[in-house]
């Protein structure tokens, strides 16, 4: 079956780190997407692994192994407007014949606090 | 120009009207969705269109109606709605069909249609 797993909530102070993970069991892989999305917005798109390894993007950077299954969203130097919903997505290539469909885990409410 | 547009951002009807949602993108993609998203949850798929073709439909009820005049547009028809499909409906494209491989399945999300039904 499918099934993408993330922490429902999370909270960190204004200049930290933090690091959301997100563990993912799908019948096929091509790819894990990170997105962000503001409450009242829609998601917009942060980053994408389908090698292991870390990609870095500014102050985002996400991991993969596709041997365990895992990935994680690394946010540095937290700012308020942080304050948002991470949703882990796994592209399964093989989902109806040629097309393939993102899988959405449930998604990680980040709380920012001064 | 790197934009979803939908139309309209607000709609409240009632169990017996008719109306439409509608889509657009100028990126030339080639791949559109429709997903439904309720208070708290990750987005549900409802359809895909690929090519202009109609290539996933999540078992979404009649009442729900898809049509892509062309590869720009993508609408949802809705008819005889019931307040349980109250959601936010995200319109959706893609450079080319999830599936393809890399960055070519980035979802360039529309800022949605908030639908309440009464």
């Amino acid at each position: 079956g499918q099934n993408i797993d993330q922490p429902t909530e999370m909270t960190a102070t204004e200049g930290a780190i933090v690091q959301i993970n997100c563990t993912y069991q799908t019948s096929g892989f091509n790819g894990l997407f990170w997105y962000q999305q503001h409450a009242g917005e829609a998601p917009t798109f942060l980053s994408y692994n389908v090698l292991d390894g870390l990609e870095e993007k500014g102050r985002f950077s996400s991991f993969l192994s596709r041997s365990k299954g895992y990935s994680y969203l690394l946010l540095k130097e937290l700012q308020m407007k942080d304050s948002a919903s991470y949703l882990c997505a796994v592209e399964d290539p093989n989902y109806g014949g040629s097309q393939g469909n993102l899988i959405f885990g449930k998604g990680t409410k980040l709380s920012v606090k001064p | 120009d790197t934009e979803v547009t939908q139309t309209p951002k607000h709609l409240v009807m009632g169990m017996t009207n008719k109306k439409s949602l509608k889509c657009e993108q100028h990126m030339g993609h080639r791949a559109m969705y429709w997903y439904k998203q309720k208070a708290k949850k990750p987005p549900e798929l409802m359809f895909v269109y690929s090519y202009e073709k109609l290539s996933i439909n999540e078992s979404v009820p009649s009442r729900f109606s898809p049509e892509c005049p062309n590869s720009s547009l993508l609408n949802l028809h809705l008819h005889a709605l019931q307040p349980e499909d109250s959601a936010l409906y995200l319109c959706a494209s893609s450079q080319d069909r999830l599936g393809s491989g890399g960055t070519r399945g980035v979802l360039f999300f529309g800022e949605g249609s908030r639908l309440t039904v009464l």
